[in-house]
């Protein structure tokens, strides 16, 4: 079944470690999204990438980095700058032609202790 | 600042019609309304998107005022299982710029049993 697969679903680290989410996509999309959400918030945009090899900061991207070296993968790693890191993790991917809506993985969420 | 303006939160009785209202006052021509919903702890799922037609899909009805400045989400049974936080996003449509799909906090609908 076509879709997108964020991996895995809870990951524990310690802190001042990098850490890298995975995102996968078979749905041949152009576009990838990363989003970070908190409890009772709304989501909010860290990266987004409209092509290979190209990606924009979005409002949060501080203490983040991306790669997006293949039309299917957009890793996300949030690194020991990032002051709060704790939180739900969502990827998002969708066509650049035609009906723009977007497909949301199932989400990570990281603990970091 | 944020395009759309949403309640925070809404009840409903089950089996009654959810009318989630959004206001997008400065929308552009070429920009698309989108929603999505998010169940608790899962990523957002589509709804449904319009230009400045109705629409009606399976899961929804979309009606957009005349001038475009506000939306209203139908949903024409509710039952327990459309508790959800309801996102309204406007957006540039395919191929129209390099937006990064912004959320905002939603509105959280209730249904009551």
């Amino acid at each position: 079944d076509g879709g997108i697969t964020q991996s895995p679903k809870y990951l524990f680290r310690k802190e001042g470690q990098n850490v890298t989410l995975s995102c996968e996509q078979n749905l041949n999309h152009d576009a990838m999204y990363w989003y970070r959400q908190d409890p009772g918030q709304g989501l909010r945009l860290i990266y987004y990438s409209q092509i290979v090899n190209d990606f924009q900061k979005g409002d949060i991207a501080e203490g983040y980095s991306v790669s997006r070296e293949k039309k299917e993968s957009f890793p996300l790693t949030v690194t020991s700058a990032q002051k709060n890191p704790t939180a739900f993790y969502l990827c998002a991917s969708s066509r650049q032609t035609g009906s723009t809506e977007a497909f949301f993985g199932q989400g990570t969420r990281l603990t970091v202790v | 600042d944020a395009k759309t303006t949403q309640p925070p939160s809404m009840d409903c009785a089950e089996g009654r019609a959810a009318n989630l209202p959004c206001n997008h006052s400065t929308i552009s021509g070429n920009e698309y309304v989108y929603w999505y919903r998010q169940i608790h702890s899962q990523g957002p799922q589509y709804i449904i998107h319009g230009l400045k037609n109705n629409e009606t899909n399976e899961m929804a009805s979309l009606i957009i005022t005349e001038d475009r400045k506000s939306s209203t989400l139908i949903l024409p049974h509710a039952t327990l299982r459309d508790t959800a936080v309801y996102y309204c996003i406007v957006r540039v449509g395919a191929g129209g710029g390099a937006d990064g799909l912004t959320f905002g906090k939603g509105t959280h609908l209730i249904i009551q049993p």
